[in-house]
């Protein structure tokens, strides 16, 4: 069964660094998502992506955050100048559509911000 | 912003029984619902949805029921078995917020033998 995969599995990075996090959606979906999940809360919608576009975005998602469809099968998720607080899972999902329609998880990238 | 809400933190049944799942939500243009379970160290996967036209939609041994009246949705897992055990989430969008899903906080399900 096709898969979203993300890597890396766990990244560790310097406060005030950027890191990058990869995403490979399914390959006949046309729908992208981040969300992220801190320990202990809910799983949190970043943003979703479309065309090329950023369809829809959170409140969370400020100018720190950046996302990018840089080939045909890669979708990243940029974030500048981390902070503490950007520790977290980050989920990337895929979809065929943009509503009603389920969303298919990768297994996540944990970020742990020293 | 608690839009979607799982009030049972965990739920513990036993094996060959029925487990329920309840979430509940405040946002009347929320018209499609998710269910997914999530391992350890995995990803939420995709169990189950419905739109808010039906009121139940049933997947082997998973059933959803939507009351919208109440703002209100159930996942039933019949008969329980022992790899069910993981968190269990609900999540929410409308059609207009172009795959916007609220998630629920989870509840744990431990099925015991």
């Amino acid at each position: 069964e096709p898969e979203v995969t993300q890597t890396p599995s766990h990244q560790v990075t310097q406060m005030g660094q950027e890191v990058i996090l990869r995403c490979v959606p399914i390959s006949n979906h046309l729908y992208f998502y981040w969300y992220r999940q801190i320990l202990g809360q809910k799983v949190e919608f970043l943003v979703s992506f479309y065309n090329n576009e950023i369809s829809e975005k959170s409140e969370i998602f400020d100018d720190q955050f950046s996302v990018e469809r840089p080939d045909g099968s890669n979708f990243t998720l940029k974030i500048r100048s981390t902070k503490l607080e950007d520790s977290a899972m980050y989920f990337c999902a895929s979809s065929e559509q943009g509503y009603n329609q389920p969303q298919h998880f990768g297994d996540g990238t944990r970020l742990s911000i020293l | 912003d608690q839009q979607v809400k799982q009030n049972s933190p965990s739920l513990s049944v036993q094996e060959g029984r029925i487990s329920i799942l309840n979430c509940d939500y405040t946002n009347s243009m929320f018209d499609y619902f998710l269910w997914y379970k999530k391992y350890p160290a995995e990803g939420p996967t995709f169990l189950i949805s419905i739109s808010s036209i039906k009121d139940k939609n049933e997947d082997g041994r998973f059933t959803v029921f939507l009351n919208k009246s109440a703002k209100h949705l159930s996942l039933h897992i019949v008969p329980s078995q022992p790899g069910d055990s993981a968190v269990y989430f609900c999540a929410a969008s409308s059609t207009d917020s172009w795959g916007k899903f609220q998630f629920g906080a989870g509840t744990q399900v431990v099925v015991t033998p």
